[in-house]
């Protein structure tokens, strides 16, 4: 079982407002993901690191940002929240040397 | 490029059946294939791989699947379907030649519905 949380897990909000959904692992693991889930349930990469003070773009443009200043920590944020923006965001990790990636329960994100 | 492919949006099977989700996938390398199962608002949960060795590949809830190399396929099998396992069923690979920086890539999702 893994040990990887996310809050909120629910988070309606207005448009405009400043949001950031954190995600947190108490395994060590280096390498982090966000992945955005569409209503058709594809899975899309936005964003990855593969350690502390490493950032990367995913394969889905986002408007996200994210940081990674400890190892356990990998919040993203919308700097102003849009209808576009209304998704699940789920986070997932994987351990150096390890092949499995373990994912949180996820944030479902409705921006009015 | 990495790819994934699971042709059916959704699989329809009777309580005691067995169930077959299909998989198909296509690197450059070795694969390293998964299957993630995700209950209504959850997120995805680890069931099985293959990295290496035995084709046939056992995980949890009784589910396996077979790694076929030649016709580039993972499927995912259960002898005896159970309602609790209607679910989302995603398949992902990544390629095992690439190194740590490779991404996992996934399908798309087949739906599995169990009717009691």
């Amino acid at each position: 079982e893994a040990d990887i949380y996310q809050t909120p897990r629910y988070l309606v909000i207005g448009t405009g407002k400043k949001i950031t959904l954190e995600c947190s692992q108490t395994m060590g693991h280096d390498k982090m993901y966000w992945y955005q889930q569409d209503p058709g349930m594809e899975l899309h990469l936005i964003h990855y690191s593969y350690g502390v003070n490493s950032t990367e773009k995913g394969d889905l443009s986002s408007e996200s940002t994210v940081s990674r200043i400890r190892t356990e920590h990998f919040p993203l944020t919308l700097e102003s929240a849009r209808p576009s923006h209304t998704s699940q965001y789920l986070c997932a990790s994987r351990g150096l040397g390890a092949d499995t990636q373990y994912f949180g329960p996820g944030t479902r994100l409705t921006v009015l | 490029a990495q790819s994934v492919a699971q042709p059916e949006d959704q699989v329809n099977v009777a309580e005691g059946n067995p169930l077959t989700v299909k998989c198909t996938y296509s690197v450059s390398g070795n694969p390293y294939l998964f299957w993630y199962v995700q209950y209504p608002n959850r997120g995805l949960q680890f069931l099985l791989k293959y990295i290496t060795g035995d084709n046939l590949v056992k995980g949890s809830y009784g589910f396996e699947a077979e790694f076929n190399k030649s016709q580039t396929s993972f499927h995912l099998k259960k002898p005896s379907a159970l309602v609790s396992d209607s679910a989302l069923y995603f398949c992902a690979v990544r390629d095992g030649n690439g190194g740590a920086t490779n991404k996992l890539i996934f399908g798309t999702g087949t739906l599995l519905a169990v009717q009691p």
